[in-house]
């Protein structure tokens, strides 16, 4: 069974400029969720999707993150314009049932 | 508001020891807990699940025990090895979002 798969592994971009991150889960796993992870934190939430409806968002900085999932499968997210307290590991993981399936993540670094 | 909190912060230990890590959280009404581990620059690998009607998981050399009444969960490495080197992730979900810990940095030296 293939994994979560996500790209770039990597993105170092300069501040005020875009970024997308893309994300596909283990094949029929109905629920998403992007985290963002800080050096020496933990993981925190920034969107659940269960298939393409949005579960929760309350944690995402809707002035400059947006992230869609279409037809229920893949996922983007996108931040418009980065800030330098942006760079941070960018995580996706899927879920069939309860249990959490991540990704290698992507270390976006600002400058 | 839900809050996660793993002692100790960091933990080193000379290979074989037996060694416990601790989560807790403030909001006894989980859903289920689950343990992860994060090597350098990688996502997390799930260890163990515990559903809120379970008291305890086992996987090889790892047992986790959930107590939702006191909010505490607890990982028990057996025979710790160097390959077991990592942080270790608490996380809870519920009627809230996912909540993790900070981790517990862990490393088994020869």
């Amino acid at each position: 069974e293939a994994g979560v798969a996500q790209s770039p592994r990597y993105k170092i971009i300069e501040k005020r400029q875009s970024v997308a991150f893309w994300c596909n889960p283990i094949s029929g796993h109905a629920t998403l969720y992007w985290y963002q992870q800080i050096l020496g934190q933990g993981p925190k939430l920034l969107i659940q999707f269960q298939n393409n409806g949005v579960v929760d968002d309350s944690q995402l900085p809707k002035d400059r993150f947006s992230a869609e999932r279409l037809k229920g499968v893949d996922s983007t997210l996108k931040i418009q314009p980065a800030k330098l307290e942006d760079s941070a590991v960018y995580l996706c993981a899927s879920s069939l049932a309860e249990e959490q399936y991540f990704g290698p993540g992507t270390r976006l670094t600002v400058t | 508001k839900q809050e996660v909190t793993q002692i100790p912060a960091a933990l080193s230990v000379p290979e074989g020891e037996n060694l416990v890590l601790n989560c807790s959280f403030t909001d006894s009404a989980i859903y289920n807990l689950q343990w992860f581990r994060q090597d350098p620059g990688k996502g997390l690998t799930s260890l163990l699940l515990i559903q809120s009607s379970q008291r305890e998981q086992t996987s090889g050399r790892l047992n986790a025990s959930l107590d939702k009444s006191s909010g505490r969960s607890t990982l028990y490495i057996a025979a710790s090895q160097p390959g077991d080197s990592a942080t270790y992730l608490c996380a809870v979900e519920g009627s809230y979002i996912p909540t993790f810990g900070r981790g517990t940095s862990l490393i088994v030296h020869p």
